[in-house]
């Protein structure tokens, strides 16, 4: 299986602050990688897919680069609303599996 | 609007049953690869299996092939998990999801709000 390892459990930060969160998976996976964002009580949203592309009504402070084993999600300027916890997941492989997220805190 | 609600949870003893289902509304559902993850409360996210839009391929995690059964009835619009000879560990919240694009890729823009299933004595 993938090991997707997430390395920051918690980032304090505030907002209007640059964030760079990381991803690693323990062996190529290309770039079949999505990043998701998920708050309390709310169900994950997809944020970027194909490690770069964002979603549909994602807006343009998020950005994902990275191939093969090395991935990074950038928020250029946190908004309030970006509090939540981040994950990722690969998809080039069976089984799909997740980072264990990284919790974005005030 | 897209709009995924699962149903079917609850408490069950170890080596009962219980099925899962995730009724589908808002998109083709005939066109869209479905998933089942699981999340045990406190935990990371884990994936626990997947069909193929048109039901023809599925695919389990290990820790439930042989146990678990993914399928789905396109003219109901609805997603099901058959969960057999359950477990304490198979404790968790369990999400559906749809897949973004019709080509089967697996990744998810749409994710229902969660079935908590419960086995314990």
């Amino acid at each position: 299986d993938i090991e997707m390892t997430q390395s920051l459990a918690t980032l304090p930060v505030s907002p209007g602050e640059r964030v760079t969160l990381s991803c690693r998976a323990s062996q190529s996976i290309s770039t079949n990688l999505a990043w998701y964002q998920r708050k309390p009580g709310q169900t994950p949203r997809l944020l970027i897919y194909g490690a770069s592309t964002r979603a549909t009504a994602i807006p343009a402070r998020f950005s994902g680069t990275g191939s093969g084993t090395n991935f990074t999600l950038t928020i250029s300027s946190l908004q309030s609303e970006d509090f939540g916890v981040y994950f990722c997941q690969q998809y080039n492989n069976w089984p799909l599996t997740f980072g264990g997220g990284t919790k974005v805190e005030i | 609007e897209v709009q995924l609600l699962e149903s079917g949870g609850g408490l069950v003893q170890p080596g009962g049953s219980l099925r899962l289902s995730c009724a589908a509304s808002g998109f083709t559902f005939t066109n869209y690869a479905m998933t089942w993850v699981r999340q045990v409360p406190g935990k990371g996210l884990e994936w626990v299996s997947a069909i193929s839009a048109s039901g023809a391929t599925t695919y389990y995690a290990d820790s439930v092939k042989g146990r678990f059964t993914i399928s789905r009835d396109n003219s109901k619009n609805t997603l099901y998990l058959q969960m057999n000879s359950l477990r304490a560990e198979d404790t968790a919240v369990y999400f559906c999801a749809k897949d973004r694009t019709m080509m089967n890729l697996y990744y998810f823009d749409y994710w229902g709000q969660g079935s908590l299933v419960t086995v314990s004595s």
